[in-house]
């Protein structure tokens, strides 16, 4: 099946880094979501980009659609303690209905 | 407004034994997902469907998962006979429709001795 390419694949920062993460493909995707996964539960959608070259924030997190459309990225900006978990990006290729790819996961870890 | 609910949120059994797994989806939302999640993986589609009809479910193992969601609401997901390699963390979700956001369960985590 379709692959994406989530780096890196683990990141150990400290409270009030920024951090960045991205997601790859040979193919093209019309949407890009990024979810995070907090232990023991499912994932919750953070952002979704719909746009080649859209650039959207929430929060202390931003992230932004490729312009090629074979790529995204998510930047977390000042990081705290809660931001632990693993991030997962998304895509939703062009022609499938709603059928979502999802990447391996980055496991975020914020040392106080 | 109440998300998606899942029972049970664990389960450990043998291989060969069967196991079955309940999601209730968001009030309204027409579009159910069951997902399989592998321990540093992310999830993989098993089956979709749109209200009780079966959209896709070209990576369901046919030969021992099964699922149904027969009023278009709460839907069940079976594994019958479980192998070791079904040992992982069934996610449901739904969305509105089938073009919009999915939002997920807490998931059923099963590990299989």
């Amino acid at each position: 099946g379709q692959q994406l390419n989530q780096s890196p694949q683990s990141m150990f920062i400290q409270e009030g880094e920024d951090v960045s993460m991205n997601c790859t493909s040979s193919s093209i995707f019309n949407t890009w979501l990024w979810y995070k996964q907090d232990p023991g539960e499912g994932p919750v959608l953070l952002i979704a980009l719909y746009k080649a070259g859209e650039l959207t924030s929430n929060g202390r997190l931003t992230a932004q659609f490729g312009i090629t459309r074979k790529d995204s990225f998510l930047n977390i900006s000042a990081s705290i303690p809660s931001d632990v978990g693993i991030y997962f990006c998304a895509g939703l290729l062009e022609g499938s209905n709603y059928k979502l790819t999802f990447g391996k996961g980055t496991l975020l870890t914020v040392n106080p | 407004e109440a998300g998606v609910a899942q029972s049970p949120r664990y389960k450990i059994i043998e291989k060969r034994q069967s196991v079955a797994f309940w999601c209730n989806p968001i009030s309204g939302h027409a579009t159910l997902y069951w997902y399989q999640q592998i321990l540093g993986q992310g999830p993989k589609l098993l089956i979709q469907f749109q209200n009780n009809g079966v959209v896709d479910d070209s990576q369901l193992p046919k030969d021992r998962f099964s699922a149904e969601r027969l009023k278009g609401v709460d839907s069940t997901l079976k594994i019958q006979p479980a192998k070791l390699e079904d040992s992982a963390v069934y996610l449901c979700a739904s969305s509105r429709t089938g073009f919009e956001t999915q939002y997920f369960g807490p998931g059923t985590r099963l590990l299989v001795l």
